[in-house]
């Protein structure tokens, strides 16, 4: 059963100490996005990246935040300095064109973080 | 801007009742839509996906959904509600030229025996 895979599950840190959540997207989706939950702002797009290649990461505070995609099995996203507002369920997926440009979009378990 | 709207923050049904979600995304090309159910402490999982063709969808656990163009609607209906539906349910939308989705704020859905 094919799933994306996030690790680690939750992370408790401090303030101003660096953050890395992993992303294995299923095998063969092109496409992989980021995407972060909090109660005040739902979910939002942090980045998304296709073939690789990050195609857009403008909702990332760029000054903290960084993306990147090593290889087709593995996407990260980094936090350094993290910060208390940073506390939130980030979201990796990764998807398959299915349709004229629709993307199926399958989503991994999460990574909860609290910044304290 | 291009937004989604899911008017409904929590609903509250009798297990066997019926169920309307309702959904509606700003004007534009038709896009591709999605609902996604959400359990506690879990991913999303996806329920169904308009692409094009017939509007009224089916997807997993008797869940459908109709788009409607003239009102930019793409409402989520199950005829008869189990407990095991209680969840926050999301509608996500891929708007033109666009491979990310945009969600609304989605819909807690709360089952009572």
């Amino acid at each position: 059963d094919a799933r994306v895979t996030q690790t680690p599950r939750h992370k408790v840190t401090e303030m101003g100490q660096e953050v890395t959540m992993r992303c294995q997207p299923i095998l063969g989706h092109n496409t992989v996005f980021w995407y972060r939950q909090t109660m005040m702002q739902g979910l939002e797009l942090l980045a998304y990246f296709r073939n690789r290649a990050p195609l857009d990461d403008s909702g990332m505070p760029k000054d903290r935040f960084s993306a990147e995609m090593p290889d087709a099995t593995l996407a990260t996203l980094k936090i350094q300095p993290s910060e208390p507002r940073d506390s939130a369920v980030y979201f990796c997926a990764s998807g398959l064109v299915v349709h004229r440009g629709g993307t199926e979009a399958f989503f991994g378990q999460g990574t909860r973080l609290t910044v304290v | 801007a291009q937004s989604v709207t899911q008017p409904d923050i929590h609903i509250t049904v009798s297990e066997g009742a019926s169920l309307e979600l309702r959904c509606n995304y700003s004007y534009g090309a038709t896009p591709y839509l999605f609902w996604y159910v959400q359990s506690p402490g879990q991913g999303l999982q996806l329920l169904l996906k308009y692409f094009s063709g017939d509007t009224l969808v089916q997807g997993i656990k008797g869940f459908e959904a109709e788009f409607k163009r003239s009102q930019s609607s793409f409402n989520l209906r199950k005829p008869s509600v189990h407990w095991s539906d209680a969840a926050e349910y999301f509608c996500a939308v891929q708007f033109t030229g666009r491979r990310a989705l945009t969600f609304g704020s989605g819909t807690r859905l709360q089952v009572q025996p």
